[in-house]
């Protein structure tokens, strides 16, 4: 089944403690995003990348890292989370950057920083 | 600045009846306009795009009218049924490596019996 598996689904931490969400797809996809979703501010873009080894910054990248090392993965690092980056963080995959089949997004991570 | 401006917020409609979600963009290069359907504990998933060479696509109960003179186009939900209760995005992008696609800020719509 084609899909979009991000881990975990809930996570809860500490403001300060390292915390990386992963992202797998298994379409071959090139391009690869992170979205954070806030309520009446809709998905805004976090970082995207449109291939191995090349990565670039969406609207809201500061306190967000990523990493494109290969085709399928695409993790996110909060390196020193705050409790403003409690969010809904969705992944997503397509095959370019703006593709007329769509971005297939995976069910979502849920953080919460206290 | 928000490029594409999303309305309603929210949106209750009766079982049958008619649903009308509104999006307005600024950028004139846009030529691509998804809507994505969101489904409580799930991501996104495409639902319906147009390109702006069309004035209107249609698939099933979903219609997309698409007015590239005010910039705006609408999702149209005829015969709205219980099992469309989900939150809407609308989006925009262009063509070119510089690209990306710009979401709306969501309709929470509710369809009751």
């Amino acid at each position: 089944e084609a899909q979009v598996t991000q881990n975990p689904r809930y996570l809860i931490t500490v403001t300060g403690k390292k915390l990386t969400v992963t992202c797998s797809q298994n379409m071959n996809h090139e391009y690869m995003s992170w979205y954070r979703q806030d309520p009446g501010l809709g998905l805004r873009q976090i970082y995207y990348s449109m291939n191995v080894e090349v990565t670039d910054k969406g609207d809201v990248p500061e306190g967000y890292k990523v990493s494109r090392k290969e085709k399928r993965n695409f993790p996110l690092i909060l390196e020193s989370p705050s409790p403003n980056q409690t969010s809904l963080y969705f992944c997503a995959s397509s095959y370019r950057k703006t593709s007329i089949w769509g971005y297939t997004f995976g069910s979502g991570t849920r953080l919460t920083v206290v | 600045q928000q490029q594409v401006k999303q309305s309603p917020q929210s949106l209750i409609v009766q079982k049958g009846g008619i649903s009308i979600i509104n999006c307005a963009y600024e950028n004139t290069a846009f030529d691509y306009f998804p809507w994505y359907q969101q489904f409580p504990g799930k991501g996104p998933a495409l639902l319906i795009a147009i390109r702006p060479d069309v004035s209107e696509k249609k698939e099933g109960r979903f219609t997309i009218s698409f007015n590239k003179s005010a910039k705006q186009f609408s999702l149209h939900i005829m015969d709205s049924q219980p099992g469309d209760s989900a939150t809407y995005f609308c989006a925009a992008s262009y063509t070119g490596t510089a690209s990306k696609l710009t979401f709306g800020t969501g309709t929470r719509l509710q369809v009751t019996l």
